[in-house]
């Protein structure tokens, strides 16, 4: 069974401070990789998705993902976080022979102001 | 375009009692995901529907738990006895075509 690991739990970060959280997975095969993000009384939301192509992902609000198939990784990356990046990131994959989506255990980044 | 609707947002039982979550989808979205999310966790697939019909029950406490979505649409989940370890968010999702899923608000319960 695929599983996935977020390392860093929690992330405390100043205002215009580079981000990078790590995600890791299990799995031999081909794979899609998300992360999602759910703000503070939100639900989940899509931050960016990897299917296949470059592995360097742009998604919404500035931020950027890259796979790395050879680190089974897919970290999250920002060079600059704002205090509304306060949130709660979930790295998520889905192999591409099944049609579970398992995720990571989550990372809660504070941006102080 | 309407997102995930889920009801209700929050509810209270004792254990051993029973309880229902309600799911709309997004409207022609033919997959529907249920998921737990306990406390300092991430989402747990329950459950996934394509249309009417269960593709991936296999993390589903069937001895307690059931979803069904007669019509291929809107979707119920019991719990039939709830215990303490029950308490979490039920989270419903939808897609079209597989992925990415689309996440509704969420159920928080919590099992006294």
């Amino acid at each position: 069974a695929q599983s996935v690991s977020q390392h860093n739990h929690h992330v405390i970060l100043s205002e215009a401070a580079s981000l990078e959280l790590g995600c890791n997975y299990s799995y031999g095969g081909t794979v899609n990789l998300f992360w999602y993000v759910q703000y503070p009384g939100q639900h989940l939301q899509l931050l960016l998705k990897y299917f296949s192509g470059d592995p360097l992902v742009k998604g919404i609000k500035g931020f950027e993902a890259e796979f790395i198939k050879s680190k089974f990784s897919f970290n999250l990356r920002k060079p600059s976080v704002q205090w509304s990046d306060t949130a709660e990131y979930f790295c998520a994959v889905k192999a591409n022979a099944g049609n579970m989506l398992t995720f990571g255990g989550g990372t809660r980044l504070m941006v102080k102001p | 375009e309407a997102g995930v609707a889920q009801s209700p947002r929050y509810k209270i039982i004792e254990k051993r009692q029973s309880v229902a979550f309600w799911c709309n989808p997004i409207s022609g979205h033919a997959t529907l995901y249920w998921y737990q999310q306990i406390l300092g966790q991430g989402p747990k697939l329950l459950i996934q529907f394509q249309n009417n019909g269960v593709v991936d029950d296999s993390q589903l406490p069937k001895d307690r738990f059931s979803a069904e979505r007669l019509k291929g649409v809107d979707s119920t989940l019991k719990i039939q006895p709830a215990k303490l370890e029950d308490s979490a968010v039920y989270l419903c999702a939808s897609s079209a075509h597989g992925l990415p899923q689309f996440f509704g608000p969420g159920t928080r319960l919590t099992v006294l």
